[in-house]
């Protein structure tokens, strides 16, 4: 059974501070995938990253960085700088080996206020 | 980049009504088709995958007569909301890959389907 919890529900910032939204995930895959996708307001998903369990690396793209720890389950997402258009439900997901079934997590709405 | 277009965007409709949700892959062929519903302020839960030429798997919970969905061609899935009442009023996004397990999954801009 595969798992992504976000236990921030919801997160207020205001313009230019920095914001990590946290992800936790479970999977009895030894080969996964992590994503984190962006919903903004319109409601289409937009893709944000995918990173397989064997990278450890951390990712930078401009303003925004991922922290992938294999050791503690987490995938947290980071947005320096934060700027209202940065408003969104922003989502986390994993896909196991058989690459069939998109988990996702409960969502994290961020509001970025002026 | 690859596009995944789904139409409407938007739809209103009266009780018992049948409702019908297009998703089409417009540069690769989408072997498998993924259905997605979304209640306000929730996440996304999974309804059906399907595959190219064959019967959709649904979720537990989603009535398959209800939710008929159908993947003929490898370019095109769709979703039909069958005798719609107002409970399922919701949003729906569609999502497709390609053969390959574990690429990258692109998603339609989806539907939001108010039934009256």
């Amino acid at each position: 059974a595969q798992k992504v919890t976000q236990a921030q529900t919801e997160i207020s910032v205001v313009e230019k501070e920095d914001v990590t939204l946290d992800c936790v995930y479970e999977t009895r895959d030894t080969t996964y995938y992590l994503f984190w996708y962006k919903q903004p307001p319109s409601g289409e998903l937009v893709f944000l990253i995918r990173r397989n369990s064997f990278d450890e690396q951390n990712e930078i793209s401009g303003r925004y960085s991922w922290n992938f720890q294999k050791s503690t389950s987490s995938f947290n997402f980071t947005i320096t700088a934060s700027q209202v258009v940065d408003s969104a439900v922003y989502f986390c997901a994993l896909i196991g080996d058989a690459g069939n079934m998109l988990t996702f997590g409960g969502g994290t709405r961020l509001m970025v206020k002026p | 980049g690859a596009v995944v277009s789904q139409h409407p965007s938007r739809v209103i409709c009266k009780s018992g009504t049948s409702v019908k949700i297009e998703c089409r892959s417009l540069d690769f062929q989408a072997t498998t088709m993924f259905w997605y519903r979304q209640f306000p302020k929730q996440s996304l839960m999974l309804m059906a995958t399907s595959n190219e030429g064959s019967k959709a798997t649904y979720e537990q919970g989603v009535e398959k007569d209800k939710f008929l969905i159908n993947h003929a061609s490898l370019t095109l899935s769709t979703l039909t909301v069958t005798s719609a009442h107002p409970e399922d009023s919701s949003f729906y996004i569609c999502s497709a890959r390609t053969h390959r397990a574990n690429e990258k999954l692109f998603f339609g801009s989806g539907t939001q389907l108010s039934v009256l």
